[in-house]
């Protein structure tokens, strides 16, 4: 069975511009969530996905969001990118609320 | 608003010795509690799921203890190796919140 998918891995971008990164969660998990993670702020959640409908969200401004197709697929988008911005993003797949999350190796994104 | 705490932040053994993660959280109406692990750069991956009805979860020489009255949670490896060096992060879901907090982590090293 295949795990998280995350691409891409590694993103340049420069301030102001917007990038798109994409998820794609074990086969049969419903749910999609996304973290940010630096060395000064650790791991943070972003949002998550059920069903296509946002059902959680984490204490970020509105440049972030996301969505997810009915194949289960997630996007997160983030708008006029600040260089605070630089991070790894995570996301996360499972079954239900009960079971264990399975993240994906991230993608690796630098705000210059 | 709950808060995860990790005490060590950081830890360096001798190869064979039994070791104990602490995790502290302040709000003790849990849903659950996962550890993770984490390489350099890459993903979580997940160790072990406690459900707040259960006080343990065993995985080969980790185990994983619960204990909501008085918000802690411990991992325990026993007999470590050179290849357990990396960073444990645990995560609570509360009821009141249903996102996931993640702590500081522990950054472990093992040597030979």
């Amino acid at each position: 069975k295949a795990g998280v998918t995350q691409t891409p891995r590694y993103l340049i971008k420069t301030r102001g511009q917007q990038v798109t990164l994409s998820c794609s969660p074990i086969s049969g998990h419903r749910s999609v969530s996304w973290y940010q993670q630096t060395p000064g702020q650790g791991l943070q959640f972003l949002f998550e996905y059920f069903s296509e409908t946002q059902r959680n969200k984490g204490n970020f401004p509105g440049r972030f969001s996301g969505r997810q197709f009915s194949n289960s697929r997630s996007e997160m988008n983030v708008s006029t990118l600040e260089l605070g911005d630089s991070a790894l993003y995570l996301c996360a797949s499972r079954t239900d609320p009960n079971e264990k999350l399975f993240f994906g190796s991230g993608t690796q994104l630098s705000v210059l | 608003k709950q808060e995860v705490t990790q005490i060590p932040a950081a830890l360096s053994v001798p190869e064979g010795e039994n070791l104990v993660l602490n995790c502290s959280f302040t709000d003790s109406a849990i849903y659950n509690l996962q550890w993770f692990r984490q390489d350099p750069g890459k993903g979580l991956t997940s160790l072990l799921l406690i459900q707040s009805s259960q006080r343990e979860q065993t995985s080969g020489r980790l185990n994983a203890s619960l204990d909501k009255s008085s918000g802690r949670s411990t991992l325990y490896i026993a007999a470590s190796q050179p290849g357990d060096s990396a960073t444990y992060l645990c995560a609570s879901r509360s009821y009141n919140t249903d996102k996931l907090i993640f702590g500081t982590g522990t950054r472990l090293q093992v040597f030979p």
